[in-house]
């Protein structure tokens, strides 16, 4: 079967880095997507993995290794803002996105 | 994307329907439900008017493409069991990179 593993909860600090892990097994694999969700609202894009290696933008970044599975998403400058849910999600063959169940993400001042 | 009503609550038995509008001119539509401690679940999609799938969780839920900007979900008797936040989705068909636009989501409460 399809599969899609992240953390359920984690905790960092204002100001910190944190690492959300992702690993998948999935019936053919076109891309890995990250999602930002707030409390009560939408996911919103936050990047899109197809090829090895990381991909920066601003204070997020995403890497990831296809042979291995698995993806991280990298937080920098934690802000108070960032709490929320981080969903990874993988393109199978067939372009159908399966989805992990989300790691909440909770900063600390 | 757009997504109406936004709060729904009903009882055991009745027929209702959400309705998803988007004007991005996306082929690509869908809905998810999702629950708390699981992944969005995929009920149906569309790939164009006139096109519908089933998606993983397609049981008791209905849907229709009535053109390329709409896309309504059905449920023609609701459950208990389908209490669950609603959400609509649009992207283009084409290749794995497009990422999906979310409606604002549909929380429905069925007693």
């Amino acid at each position: 079967g399809q599969n899609i593993d992240q953390p359920t909860e984690m905790t960092a600090t204002e100001g910190a880095i944190v690492q959300i892990n992702c690993t998948y097994q999935t019936s053919g694999f076109n891309g890995l997507f990250w999602y930002q969700q707030h409390a009560g609202e939408a996911p919103t894009f936050l990047s899109y993995n197809v090829l090895d290696g990381l991909e920066e933008k601003g204070r997020f970044s995403s890497f990831l290794s296809r042979s291995k599975g698995y993806s991280y998403l990298l937080l920098k400058e934690l802000q108070m803002k960032d709490s929320a849910s981080y969903l990874c999600a993988v393109t199978d063959s067939n372009y159908q996105l399966i989805w992990g169940a989300g790691t909440k993400l909770i900063i600390k001042p | 994307v757009t997504q109406n009503p936004r709060y729904l609550i009903t009882v055991t038995g009745k027929k209702l329907t959400v309705t998803c509008s988007q004007n991005m001119n996306h082929e690509y539509m869908s809905w998810y439900r999702q629950d708390p401690g699981m992944g969005l679940r995929l009920i149906h999609y569309s790939v164009g008017e006139g096109t519908t799938a089933k998606g993983e969780v397609p049981d008791g839920y209905n849907v229709s493409r009535l053109n390329q900007r709409e896309f309504s979900l059905r449920m023609e008797s609701a459950a208990p069991s389908q209490t669950s936040v609603y959400f609509c989705a649009s992207r283009n068909a084409s290749g794995g990179a497009n990422e999906q636009f979310f409606g604002p989501g549909t929380r429905l409460t069925v007693l």
